[in-house]
């Protein structure tokens, strides 16, 4: 079965601080991975998306990558604010998307 | 470009009724989702379109959920009857192909009492 998880669950942080969100799954064999951030009561906002062919990806302070073999990825966030506080999710698209369960995250001012 | 417009917004009907809910995808998107989020099981796809033919409804939980798409531009979920555990937050989402980047709705809460 193919299964995504995501570690921590939930991380409460300083703001200013950096920062790395886990997602593992469980079959190499991706077409990509996609990372959301989802605020309380809205939808999903896409941040970054990694092709299978490619190691990371950028955009301001969010970095992400990719380790196919290993069945990982992370998100970095550089310089975390308040305004980043938020449940990360992280969807691999084996044959469908997968969702992970998210990281709710609490950047303290 | 709006984004992916989905309607309602929320929705609380009586147990055994009809539910209808309705998603507009990004203009030029070949693929279409309908998700379903609850807080035991997260986000489970239901269903994908591409080219408004379905590809994939093996996520679709019984018969009483049916999901059309008649053009590139619209499409239903139908819960006939809905039932309280149907409960949940039902999310559409499009994208250029079904390998390219995902761009989601704001979602309709549907409660079923």
């Amino acid at each position: 079965k193919q299964e995504v998880t995501q570690i921590p669950a939930a991380l409460s942080v300083p703001e200013g601080e950096n920062l790395v969100l886990n997602c593992s799954f469980t079959d190499s064999a991706i077409y990509n991975l996609q990372w959301f951030r989802q605020d309380p009561g809205k939808g999903l906002t896409s941040l970054l998306l990694i092709q299978s062919s490619q190691r990371e990806q950028t955009s301001g302070r969010l970095n992400a990558s990719l380790d196919k073999s290993s069945g990982r990825s992370t998100l970095y966030i550089a310089a975390s604010q308040p305004g980043d506080s938020a449940t990360y999710l992280c969807a691999v698209k084996f044959r469908n998307f997968v969702f992970g369960p998210g990281t709710r995250l609490s950047v303290l001012p | 470009d709006a984004g992916v417009i989905q309607s309602p917004r929320h929705e609380v009907t009586e147990m055994g009724q009809e539910v209808t809910l309705r998603c507009k995808p990004i203009s030029g998107h070949n693929s279409l989702f309908w998700y379903r989020q609850t807080m035991m099981r997260g986000l489970e796809l239901l269903i994908y379109f591409n080219n408004n033919v379905p590809i994939d409804d093996s996520g679709m939980p019984e018969d009483r959920f049916s999901a059309k798409m008649p053009n590139a531009s619209f499409s239903t979920l139908k819960i006939q009857p809905s039932e309280p555990r149907d409960s949940a937050v039902y999310f559409c989402a499009s994208s250029w192909d079904g390998n390219t980047e995902a761009f989601f709705g704001q979602g309709t809460r549907l409660t079923v009492v």
